[in-house]
């Protein structure tokens, strides 16, 4: 059963400390894509990632970074530069196909 | 600067009856555009996508058209059920295999 698995579904931090966000996908997508959704503000985009070791900046990509050493995976790291990390994730994946989305990490950063 | 907008955060409509979704777009470039549903918690869900060469895709109950010239398109759900109670996210692109713009969503509530 292919998809998109992003662990864990809620996370809680500490301000000042970095945080990594998982993302696996099993569809054989090149296309790997991070987006962040904020009441009233829709989903925009982190990071996108559209072959293995390659990958480009979204529209808001201060203080976030990203690796793509896998096909599989596009591990997320909201740092401690980001200064509003209180979010909802989703990542996303595709292939010459409409974006197939994960169901979300919700970062919770007091 | 929101390139993809929806103007109406909600929407209510009685169970049967047409839901009517609307989007506005300023850049020109998009030829592409796609509609997804969201449940809260959830990751959202395509439902139904058009490319600028058409001005019409329908797919059951749901129809999207695209209006070029004014750079508008809307999304017809009929008729509307319980379960379609969700918030609604236009989209666009350059081109089919690229990354998305989305709108701010629409939240539709479909009542009894």
């Amino acid at each position: 059963d292919g998809g998109i698995t992003q662990s864990p579904k809620y996370l809680f931090r500490k301000e000042g400390q970095n945080v990594t966000l998982s993302c696996e996908q099993n569809l054989n997508h090149d296309a790997m894509y991070w987006y962040r959704q904020d009441p009233g503000q829709g989903l925009r985009l982190i990071y996108y990632s559209q072959i293995v070791n390659d990958f480009q900046k979204g529209d808001i990509a201060e203080g976030y970074s990203v690796s793509r050493e896998k096909k599989e995976s596009f591990p997320l790291t909201v740092t401690s530069a980001q200064k509003n990390p209180t979010a909802f994730y989703l990542c996303a994946s595709s292939h010459n196909s409409p974006l197939h989305f994960g169901n979300g990490t919700r970062l919770t950063v007091t | 600067d929101q390139q993809v907008k929806q103007n109406s955060p909600s929407l209510s409509v009685q169970e049967g009856r047409i839901s009517i979704l609307n989007c506005d777009y300023t850049n020109s470039m998009f030829d592409y555009f796609l509609w997804y549903k969201k449940y809260p918690a959830e990751g959202p869900t395509f439902l139904i996508s058009i490319s600028s060469i058409k001005d019409k895709n329908e797919d059951g109950r749901f129809t999207v058209f695209l209006n070029k010239s004014a750079k508008h398109l809307s999304l017809h759900i009929v008729p509307s059920q319980p379960g379609d109670s969700a918030v609604y996210f236009c989209a666009a692109s350059r081109g089919t295999a690229s990354k998305l713009t989305f709108g701010t969503g629409t939240r539709l509530q479909v009542t009894l």
